[in-house]
C-alpha cells in the first residue's frame, strides 16, 4: 500500500530536549516536505527536499533541521525544542519529475513542548 | 512568490444545502489547483484537483471551478451530508511545479 509513515503520533517533551520525528515513504517520490499546522494558519512549510542530499528552507524553518540521506526517509529534528514549537506536524511527499500530481501526507505528529 | 488566500475560515450549513469555498492565487503561471479534505484527527487527503486547461471539473457531489482571468478557484459541495464536515484546504503551485502553497483552511460544519 502506498503510504507516508510518521512516528511518533504523539509526543510530549520538555524545553531543550532534542527530538526527532521520522518520516518514510514507499512511493519512490523525489520531493518530501514538512509542514506544521496551527489553528487559523493552515499548513505552513518548514523544510523541503527535492531529492537525496538536497534540502531547503520553507516558510518557517527557524528551530528545525532536516536530513535526506536516503530517498525514502526525511526526518525532522528539533535540536532544542521550545513551547512555540507545540503544533501538529505533517510530512508529505510527491513526485518532482511528474508535474501536477497528488501530495500524500503522513498521519501527523502532535507535539507538545512544556 | 505564490500567495493563496482562502475564504471563509468557517462555514456552517444545513444538511442538504450547498457549500462553496473560494481561493485566490497570485501567480498567473500557476496551472494546478488541488483541494484537500482533513477530517478530525486525520491527515489531509486529496479530494479533487483541476488543471488550468479546463474551467470546471465534477466528481459526484463535488465540483471545482477555475477562473484564470480573475485568478480564483472554488470548491462546490452539493447536497451536503454530515460526513462532509471537515477542514478543507486549497493549494496552488509555489515557485516550482512540485511545491504546493496551501490556503489557511475552511472548517465546514454540516448540521443534521
Amino acid at each position: 500500500e502506498a503510504q507516508v509513515t510518521q512516528n511518533p503520533r504523539y509526543l510530549i517533551t520538555v524545553t531543550g530536549k532534542k527530538l526527532t520525528v521520522t518520516c518514510s515513504q514507499n512511493m519512490n517520490h523525489e520531493y518530501m516536505s514538512w509542514y506544521r499546522q496551527d489553528p487559523g494558519l493552515g499548513l505552513r512549510q518548514i523544510y523541503y527536499s527535492m531529492n537525496v542530499e538536497v534540502t531547503d528552507k520553507g516558510d518557517v524553518p527557524e528551530g528545525y533541521k532536516v536530513s535526506r540521506k536516503e530517498k525514502r526517509n526525511f526526518p525532522l529534528i528539533l535540536e532544542s525544542p521550545s513551547p512555540n514549537q507545540t503544533s501538529l506536524y505533517f510530512c508529505a511527499s510527491r513526485f518532482r519529475t511528474v508535474p501536477n500530481t497528488e501530495a500524500f501526507f503522513g498521519q501527523g505528529t502532535r507535539l507538545t513542548v512544556v | 512568490g505564490e500567495n493563496v488566500e482562502q475564504h471563509p475560515s468557517t462555514l456552517s450549513v444545513q444538511e442538504g444545502d450547498s457549500a462553496v469555498i473560494k481561493c485566490t492565487y497570485s501567480d498567473s503561471a500557476s496551472n494546478y489547483f488541488p483541494w484537500y479534505k482533513q477530517e478530525l484527527g486525520k491527515r489531509p487527503q486529496l479530494i479533487i484537483d483541476i488543471r488550468s486547461n479546463v474551467g470546471e471539473k465534477k466528481d459526484q457531489r463535488i465540483a471545482v471551478t477555475l477562473n484564470k482571468t480573475a485568478k480564483h478557484f472554488s470548491l462546490h459541495i452539493t447536497e451536503t451530508q454530515p460526513e462532509d464536515s471537515a477542514v478543507y484546504f486549497c493549494a496552488a503551485p509555489g515557485d516550482s511545479s512540485y511545491k504546493l502553497i496551501f490556503g489557511s483552511g475552511t472548517r465546514l460544519l454540516v448540521r443534521p
